[in-house]
């Protein structure tokens, strides 16, 4: 069965610091991993995801994250944060097998301080 | 902003009472996929709906069903509603069923039981 962990509920990270939220999975055969963030009363935005390649992935915004297969992880960093980057952060993972469903992470809370 | 819209916003149903949701679809995709993201939880998969055929259900009972149209919008209806059916609704959708293709999310419709 396909799972999300995201260790964290939150993150407090001071403006201009770097930041990672961290996201590991369980999955059978190749996942497909995405990264979505969502602002208070709003639907989820899509950040970046890893297919295939690279293990480094850039998205939006200056994110990026970093994939490693040995350990099944998948850290959402950023080199400099933002106050505007306050957000609930989702990891999810999609099964090569099973194609219709997206399993989501229970969330991470950022908090950028001033 | 994406391209997917959902309506309502919000809703208020009394418990046993029976509602519909719809969303409609960013330009080109023909896939959409509806979520439950209950108070401080990520998204719950509840079912996908490709080319008007259901492709793929989560954990949800047969209360739930949905419908797609030849315009690829689609609507959510819940029957005997139950007060634990409070929660956010979002639609998503996408260009294909599944693999590495990323969902793009609506607003989200807030559903309130009573």
């Amino acid at each position: 069965a396909q799972s999300v962990a995201q260790p964290e509920d939150q993150v407090n990270v001071a403006e201009g610091n770097p930041l990672t939220v961290k996201c590991t999975y369980s999955v059978s055969g190749n996942p497909y991993l995405f990264w979505y963030v969502q602002y208070p009363n709003r639907g989820l935005q899509f950040l970046l995801k890893y297919i295939t390649g690279d293990n480094l992935v850039k998205g939006s915004y200056g994110f990026e994250a970093e994939f490693n297969k040995s350990q099944t992880s998948f850290h959402l960093k950023k080199p400099s944060a933002l106050v505007s980057d306050s957000a609930l952060y989702f990891c999810a993972v999609r099964a090569y097998s099973s194609a219709s469903k997206i399993i989501f992470g229970s969330g991470t809370r950022l908090s950028i301080r001033p | 902003e994406t391209g997917v819209t959902q309506s309502p916003t919000h809703l208020i149903k009394t418990r046993g009472q029976q509602v519909t949701l719809r969303c409609s679809s960013q330009s080109g995709h023909n896939t959409v996929s509806w979520y439950q993201q209950a108070l401080g939880q990520g998204p719950q998969f509840i079912f996908q709906y490709y080319r008007e055929e259901e492709n793929g259900r989560g954990n949800f009972p047969p209360r739930f069903s949905g419908l797609q149209f030849p315009n690829y919008s689609s609507e959510l209806n819940v029957n005997a509603l139950e007060l634990d059916d409070s929660a956010l609704y979002l639609c998503a959708s996408s260009s294909y069923r599944g693999g590495n293709t990323e969902a793009f999310f609506g607003q989200g419709t807030r559903l309130t039981v009573v």
